[in-house]
């Protein structure tokens, strides 16, 4: 079992809709991520929080907003998405921002979403 | 800038038979290089890093990756594969210190093991 948990697993919404993404880690970890990947491509990086503190925000549409309540939750708030954001999307964590650290990150399931 | 390269979109492989998978890297520092497997429907899985020291670095799963710092490679190795070995393979790059928060990820090669 990983030890980075997201909820839902599976999420399929309108493009009205508004809809929200969980991550929950309990290892310590003082460095989040949220990343967006396509079938059979590499995770793209969206988004990293330091310390709770939204650190880079990879141009992502304001359609996504995250949040980082504390420091082992991570949200990702999503409204009026398109089609072509349907996608597996991943949480990830680790020790500390990666800039300052050799520790790999720890992924979580992911939660694949499909917009209709 | 960093960059990562895995050159095979597949690798075919017998069961019992020997495995490598490919990545080479290119940074402005001295890399961090790590892989990642990924099974369906799961997250990304980390195998094994290289940060410094010996060149051959043992992981999870009875996998090893050798880094050459000449060719800057960094292929993901296993003396004998099992079926269930089968996965997609990530390898990715940090670079130490100037690459921030960033993992560059390559694209990623698919093995098959056959039995």
């Amino acid at each position: 079992d990983t030890e980075v948990t997201q909820t839902p697993k599976h999420l399929v919404m309108g493009m009205t809709n508004k809809k929200s993404l969980k991550c929950e880690q309990h290892m310590g970890h003082r460095a989040m991520y949220w990343y967006k990947q396509k079938a059979k491509k590499p995770p793209e990086l969206m988004f990293v929080y330091s310390y709770e503190k939204l650190s880079i925000n990879e141009s992502v549409p304001s359609r996504f907003s995250p949040e980082c309540p504390n420091s082992s939750l991570l949200n990702l708030h999503l409204h009026a998405l398109q089609p072509e954001d349907s996608a597996l999307y991943l949480c990830a964590s680790s020790q500390v921002p990666e800039g300052l650290s050799n520790q790999p990150q720890h992924f979580g399931d992911g939660t694949r979403l499909s917009i209709l | 800038a960093q960059s990562v390269a895995q050159p095979e979109d597949q690798v075919n492989v017998a069961e019992g038979n020997p495995l490598t998978v490919k990545c080479t890297y290119s940074v402005s520092g001295n890399p961090y290089l790590f892989w990642y497997v990924q099974y369906p429907n799961r997250g990304l899985q980390f195998l094994l890093k290289y940060i410094t020291g010996d060149n051959l670095v043992k992981g999870s799963y009875g996998f090893e990756a050798e880094f050459n710092k000449s060719q800057t490679s960094f292929h993901l190795k296993k003396p004998s594969a099992l079926v269930s070995d089968s996965a997609l393979y990530f390898c990715a790059v940090r670079d130490n210190p100037t690459g921030g928060f960033k993992t560059i990820f390559g694209a990623g090669t698919r093995l098959f093991v056959k039995a």
